[in-house]
């Protein structure tokens, strides 16, 4: 079975500033891929980035990057340069060998000016 | 490129009504479907998923039900609302059997049971 723990249900960023989300998981599969979406007031589901479990390389997009620790089971989610549209809840998941997607509860981001 | 269209926005249903949410996805063949559910503040609640066309997995038993009647259309559907079916219902598509490709989601229907 898979699971994704996020333990931060609320974060405060000052605008600029880098902020780092926290996702723990685990899994018995040997392939997963790890997600991060973005989920605005408006409720849409915005995919960010995305890590496989074999990549070696830190996954980077734009201001995201996912700070990827395979022994300690975790996928941060770091962004940097915080902007007011930043503010939203963000979502870790995971998908293993079942292809069926584990999300976590999500954190909420509320970047101040 | 894909696109998901998911519809309508918002509902407003009185209990007891029956309910038919759609979605359709464009620009490629055979995906994963998946239904999901997110009450006010939460996280989100698989309800369905879809490999293929007439094949549905439930994953919690409730009074709703999908089908799957093309193999870009998913429908979900219920013959009596219930209030605890309020919330927020995302409708998401994924390439086949690839651990590796991301959910794409629909823009959500809100929906309220009264």
């Amino acid at each position: 079975a898979q699971k994704i723990t996020q333990t931060q249900p609320g974060m405060f960023v000052q605008e600029k500033e880098a902020v780092t989300l926290d996702c723990t998981y685990d899994t018995s599969d040997p392939s997963y891929g790890l997600f991060w979406y973005k989920q605005p007031s408006s409720g849409e589901m915005i995919f960010l980035i995305y890590q496989g479990s074999y990549d070696q390389q830190n996954a980077t997009e734009g201001r995201y990057s996912l700070n990827f620790q395979k022994a300690r089971k975790s996928a941060n989610l770091v962004i940097s340069a915080s902007q007011l549209g930043d503010s939203a809840m963000y979502f870790c998941a995971m998908k293993g060998g079942s292809y069926i997607p584990t999300f976590g509860r999500g954190t909420s981001l509320i970047v101040h000016p | 490129s894909q696109t998901i269209h998911q519809w309508p926005a918002t509902l407003v249903q009185p209990v007891g009504s029956p309910l038919s949410l759609e979605c359709t996805v464009e620009g490629t063949s055979n995906p994963n479907l998946y239904w999901y559910r997110q009450a006010a503040g939460r996280g989100l609640q698989l309800l369905f998923y879809s490999v293929g066309i007439g094949q549905i997995s439930s994953e919690v038993p409730q009074n709703l039900s999908a089908s799957r009647p093309q193999d870009r259309q998913f429908i979900l559907s219920s013959k009596k609302l219930l209030l605890s079916d309020s919330g927020f219902y995302l409708c998401a598509w994924s390439f086949q059997g690839a651990y590796n490709s991301p959910l794409h989601f629909g823009n959500g229907t809100r929906l309220t049971v009264t």
